[in-house]
């Protein structure tokens, strides 16, 4: 079993819609959860953090954390062709260790 | 948010050569950096951690003495590539880590390629 699991997609949602993307992790140590894209071609830029159970919205993009069932997901809403990209979720335990998914690939068609 | 900057941006090189990529936190110091390589279409990999004023940890499967890895200061890490070959064509992308949130910041990235 991988430390974090993503869907590795290809997802693919009309322009307008709602992308969700899910993650899920190993480690009940982690205490922080990150989400990046990265555009092909380019390296990962951060998007989200969050450290708490429940949500964080943050523009067009929510995450949500579920620590007893070991979940994180990321929403986007209203979703553009300029969200299109790979997003990757990260974990963080408290002693520092980083555990990066693989990535789902995300195509918003116009 | 937080700069990082990567130099060269991209790099060719006969295969025996060595070649050197800078990573620079620019609005931080960082105790802690990161060393990645992602190969076409394929997910990031950890090269290894790099910490300021003590040898890097890598991970396994990467030879330590092919990538040499020098955190020589709270902003500068180097990676050097040693005798590269075909093989070690990648993306290579280095991270700084904010320690008060865990945070990763991601350097542009230095595309090698290797004849």
């Amino acid at each position: 079993q991988k430390e974090v699991e993503q869907n590795s997609g290809p997802l693919s949602v009309p322009e307008g819609a709602i992308a969700s993307l899910n993650c899920t992790y190993s480690d009940r140590g982690s205490q922080s959860f990150f989400w990046y894209r990265q555009y092909s071609g380019k390296s990962p830029e951060l998007i989200m953090s969050i450290y708490s159970n429940g949500d964080k919205e943050d523009g067009r993009f929510t995450a949500q954390l579920n620590k007893a069932s070991q979940y994180v997901s990321l929403l986007i809403r209203d979703s553009q062709p300029s969200d299109s990209a790979t997003y990757l979720c990260a974990v963080c335990t408290n002693a520092g260790k980083s555990t990066f998914g693989d990535g789902t690939t995300l195509t918003v068609k116009p | 948010g937080a700069v990082v900057s990567q130099h060269p941006s991209w790099v060719i090189c006969k295969s025996g050569t060595s070649v050197k990529i800078e990573c620079r936190s620019l609005d931080f110091q960082a105790t802690t950096m990161f060393w990645y390589r992602q190969f076409p279409k394929q997910s990031l990999m950890l090269m290894a951690t790099s910490n300021e004023g003590s040898k890097a940890t890598y991970e396994q499967g990467v030879e330590k003495d092919k990538f040499l890895i020098n955190h020589a200061s709270l902003t500068l890490s180097t990676l050097t590539v040693t005798s590269a070959h075909p093989e070690d064509s990648s993306f290579y992308i280095c991270s700084v880590r904010r320690e008060s949130s865990y945070e990763q910041y991601f350097g542009p990235g230095t595309r090698l390629t290797v004849t």
